[in-house]
């Protein structure tokens, strides 16, 4: 039982250049997440899909897309990255008892 | 939207003490208060919660209060070990599949 997957771990990208991180979870749950953290700053929601067909924009959706692909996976893609995406990105799931499971995380450096 | 704020952003204390960490929010119809631990390089992980229904919840050596009236709710640890040293969110979610509000954090350090 992996839980939740998320890759890749570590991404370099140049400002401008485009990346999908992949996020899948075998829980069966029903929604899905993405988190970025920046020090000081906790973990804001990005974008959320409440269940698999569906998706929100959460607190900071700009310069971000997401797709719920099917029930297991939902990626977030970045169109032309800047500096200010440099963060460390989470994946979460959950259930209808809302405790949420957290991906390993990815850390992702904008030039 | 809810806005939740923690305190303090740092908290240092000897082995064997309490730590206390507090946050407030801001929508009266929250009614679920989660805590997160995250370790150095780790992902966050849940360690109690509690639901607007119920105004104290323990487990072992770690408590959580809700004062609704107030709208602030406080993790308590007790005995502090050094392995307890990490990062502590609190969050708040006003829906029924967890949409969180996360607060700032707070960095617990425990020193032997």
């Amino acid at each position: 039982n992996a839980g939740v997957t998320q890759t890749p771990k570590f991404q370099v990208l140049k400002t401008g250049q485009s990346m999908t991180l992949q996020c899948a979870q075998d829980m069966n749950h029903n929604s899905m997440y993405w988190y970025r953290q920046d020090p000081g700053m906790g973990l804001r929601l990005i974008y959320y899909s409440a269940s698999e067909g569906t998706t929100d924009k959460g607190e900071v959706p700009n310069g971000y897309n997401v797709s719920r692909l099917n029930k297991r996976e939902f990626s977030l893609r970045l169109e032309s990255a800047a500096p200010s995406q440099t963060s460390v990105y989470f994946c979460a799931s959950s259930s209808t008892n809302e405790k949420l499971f957290f991906g390993s995380g990815t850390q992702l450096s904008v030039l | 939207g809810e806005n939740v704020e923690q305190h303090p952003s740092t908290l240092s204390v000897q082995e064997g003490d309490s730590a206390v960490i507090k946050c407030t929010y801001s929508d009266s119809a929250s009614n679920y208060f989660p805590w997160y631990k995250q370790e150095l390089g780790k992902r966050p992980q849940l360690i109690i919660d509690i639901r607007s229904n119920v105004g104290e919840k323990k487990d072992q050596r770690i408590a959580v209060t809700l004062n609704k009236t107030a709208k602030h709710f406080s993790l308590h640890i007790t005995e502090t070990q050094p392995e307890d040293s990490a990062v502590y969110f609190c969050a708040a979610s006003i829906t029924s599949w967890g949409k969180l509000q996360f607060g700032a954090g707070t960095q617990v350090v425990v020193t032997p």
